[in-house]
């Protein structure tokens, strides 16, 4: 079956550093995700994606993050300067419908900021 | 208006037992609603969904149950084994194009053998 690939499985980066995560979603997709999950809570949403261009942010997506499409496979989500509070887990997920439908998680990216 | 509100936080369940977990939601734009399945270093899993035009919705061993007017649905496991033990989030989404997934703040599941 089919599945959203993230890399690195765990990244440790220190204070202001930026860091690039790594997502390849299904290939037929057409709408990328990215969420977090701080560690023992809820899985947040941070940003969608399609015909490369942001379709909705939260306001935890400030302007310390970006996302890109940069080829044909890949998304990535770039944190400019990382803070202590931007440790968690980064899934990527993406969806085929346009009118929604079931996303499908990668298995996350580890994020922590010493 | 966004929220979704799950519980209980934990559940211990007995092995063959049925396991209940239950979900609120607040704004009413929301048409579909899935469960998440999360294991310990793993993204979630979509498990099971339901959208509003029915009341429940059943896959093997997992059901949804759904009340619009309360604006609550419920996920039932029967006959519950260890290999369910988890993480469960429901989740909530206006199903238009990219919108985001709301999710519950998790239920840790644990089934005793």
């Amino acid at each position: 079956e089919p599945e959203v690939t993230q890399t690195p499985s765990h990244q440790v980066t220190q204070m202001g550093q930026e860091v690039i995560l790594r997502c390849v979603p299904i290939s037929n997709h057409l709408y990328f995700y990215w969420y977090r999950q701080i560690l023992g809570q809820k899985v947040e949403f941070l940003v969608s994606f399609y015909n490369n261009e942001i379709s909705e942010k939260s306001e935890i997506f400030d302007d310390q993050f970006s996302v890109e499409r940069p080829d044909g496979s890949n998304f990535t989500l770039k944190i400019r300067s990382t803070k202590l509070e931007d440790s968690a887990m980064y899934f990527c997920a993406s969806s085929a419908d346009l009118m929604g439908g079931p996303l499908h998680f990668g298995n996350g990216t580890r994020l922590t900021v010493t | 208006q966004q929220q979704v509100k799950q519980s209980p936080q934990s559940l211990i369940v007995q092995k063959g037992g049925i396991s209940i977990i239950n979900c609120a939601y607040e704004n009413t734009a929301f048409d579909y609603f899935p469960w998440y399945q999360q294991f310990p270093g793993k993204g979630p899993a979509l498990l099971i969904a339901i959208r509003p035009d029915v009341s429940e919705k059943k896959e093997g061993r997992f059901t949804i149950s759904f009340n619009k007017s309360a604006k609550q649905f419920s996920l039932h496991i029967m006959d519950s084994q260890p290999g369910d033990s988890a993480t469960y989030f429901c989740a909530a989404r206006r199903e238009t194009s990219g919108s985001r997934l709301t999710f519950g703040e998790g239920t840790q599941l644990t089934v005793n053998p």
